[in-house]
């Protein structure tokens, strides 16, 4: 069965701290995204990656950054977490083919203290 | 890409067909139309998609109108699993658009015993 695998389901960080939040496929998927789920404002993308080492901005990449070095694996970076980054982290892939659908991971409920 | 609208919530009895219903009046003529739920505390899973043709898989139906305007999603015998948030979202098959989907707040159903 494919997966998408995020190494975190709860994360509790203090204001301030760098906070790494990792995603692994293993479905040989070209293309990984990283969103965000807030009430009332739905999933909004964050940075998402249609290769290694190679990055796009999303709608919403202030105070974060991201990093693939392998195919498999898309890192979220918060720099300096805040409050306001209190949120669900989704991870998704998919293939590079036209029309192709995500697979999505369980999510990372975050808390910024 | 387009816009949809759904309604916020609805029910439905266990055993019986639930339609979930999406309005998108401003679809292109390219634009694919994308079905995906997301259970409590899990990531949003596919469905089904669709571009002016009726689609069928083992886990729903889609009817796309003969004007492609709206779209009905059917669950032939819902069961308490059922239970989840869908989201109708419409795209171009376009790779460079897979994760720029937007996820609005979609539909809530409530699949009740």
């Amino acid at each position: 069965d494919v997966k998408v695998t995020q190494s975190s389901r709860y994360l509790v960080k203090r204001t301030g701290e760098k906070v790494f939040l990792e995603c692994v496929q293993d479905m040989d998927h070209e293309n990984m995204f990283w969103y965000r789920q807030d009430p009332g404002l739905g999933l909004r993308l964050i940075y998402f990656s249609y290769d290694v080492k190679m990055k796009e901005k999303g709608d919403i990449p202030e105070g974060y950054s991201v990093s693939r070095e392998k195919k498999e694996r898309f890192s979220l970076i918060l720099e300096s977490a805040s409050t306001n980054q209190t949120s669900m982290y989704l991870c998704a892939s998919s293939t590079s083919q036209l029309n192709e659908k995500l697979f999505f991971g369980s999510g990372t409920q975050l808390s910024v203290l | 890409d387009a816009k949809t609208t759904q309604p916020p919530s609805m029910d439905c009895a266990e055993g019986r067909a639930a339609n979930l219903p999406c309005n998108h009046s401003t679809i292109s003529g390219n634009e694919y139309v994308y079905w995906y739920r997301q259970i409590h505390s899990q990531g949003p899973q596919y469905i089904i998609h669709g571009l002016k043709n009726n689609e069928t898989n083992e886990m729903a139906s889609l009817i796309i109108t003969e004007d492609r305007k709206s779209s009905t999603l059917i669950l032939p015998h819902a069961t308490l699993r059922d239970t989840a948030v869908y989201y109708c979202i419409v795209r171009a098959p376009l790779n460079t658009n897979a994760g720029k989907s937007t996820f609005g707040d979609g539909t809530t159903l409530t699949v009740k015993p």
